[in-house]
């Protein structure tokens, strides 16, 4: 166990909805990123965000956006689903010191299906 | 583009073979470098990392991996695997800039056959 826990586990959405998934980052950690997991792929980074700010991004619309809250919980949001915006989307959190992120520790995901 | 790579997508071994994952990476500045692992049915998970230091980091469960910074290279190894290392191994890349994101190779499945 991580101690960083994603809500919902599954969800199914049509094309055109929106969508929020939630994370709760370890006790401790200052920083949470966002990954998307496609089938067969490795995960892609979105953003990452540390101390309420966003902190990086990935090659993602604008569709695609973030939250940091100050417990360092953490929510993403997408806007007009897309068929290929169906994945598993990961939440991990770590001690960022500096510049360095430091070592992820992800939870379990969030598979959304889009149809 | 920034990106990692690496070379093997599947790989299958027996018990006891000696296993070595390639990784490579294309930025030529400061890096901090990891390997993740993910279970069957699990999440993922940190195997080692590298900041700084000894180029060759140890890990858990006996792997081990050699940062080679003129062939921008990570290579993770273990002498002898066994059928409980069957996964999906990721090697990661963070990248120390501004924007500071870690990012991950495309993955290699490994299956040990008893």
């Amino acid at each position: 166990e991580t101690g960083v826990t994603q809500s919902p586990t599954h969800l199914i959405k049509t094309r055109g909805q929106q969508v929020t998934l939630r994370c709760s980052s370890q006790s401790g950690h200052n920083t949470v990123s966002w990954y998307q997991q496609a089938l067969g792929q490795g995960p892609q980074f979105i953003f990452q965000y540390y101390r309420e700010e966003e902190n990086g991004r990935g090659n993602f619309p604008p569709r695609f956006s973030g939250l940091q809250f100050p417990n360092y919980s953490s929510e993403l949001n997408v806007n007009a689903l897309e068929l290929d915006d169906s994945a598993l989307y990961l939440c991990a959190s770590s001690f960022r010191r500096g510049t360095n992120t430091g070592e992820l520790f992800f939870g379990e995901g969030s598979r959304l299906t889009v149809l | 583009a920034q990106s990692v790579s690496q070379h093997n997508h599947h790989v299958i071994l027996s018990e006891a073979a000696s296993l070595e994952l390639g990784c490579n990476y294309s930025y030529g500045g400061t890096v901090n470098l990891f390997w993740y692992v993910q279970y069957p049915g699990q999440h993922l998970q940190l195997l080692l990392k590298y900041f700084s230091g000894d180029p060759l980091v140890k890990g858990i469960k006996g792997f081990e991996a050699e940062f080679i910074k003129s062939k921008f290279s990570f290579n993770l190894r273990k002498p002898s695997v066994q059928w409980s290392d069957t996964a999906e191994y990721f090697c990661a890349v963070n990248l120390m800039n501004r924007d500071d994101k870690i990012i991950f190779g495309k993955g290699t499945r490994l299956h040990i056959l008893p």
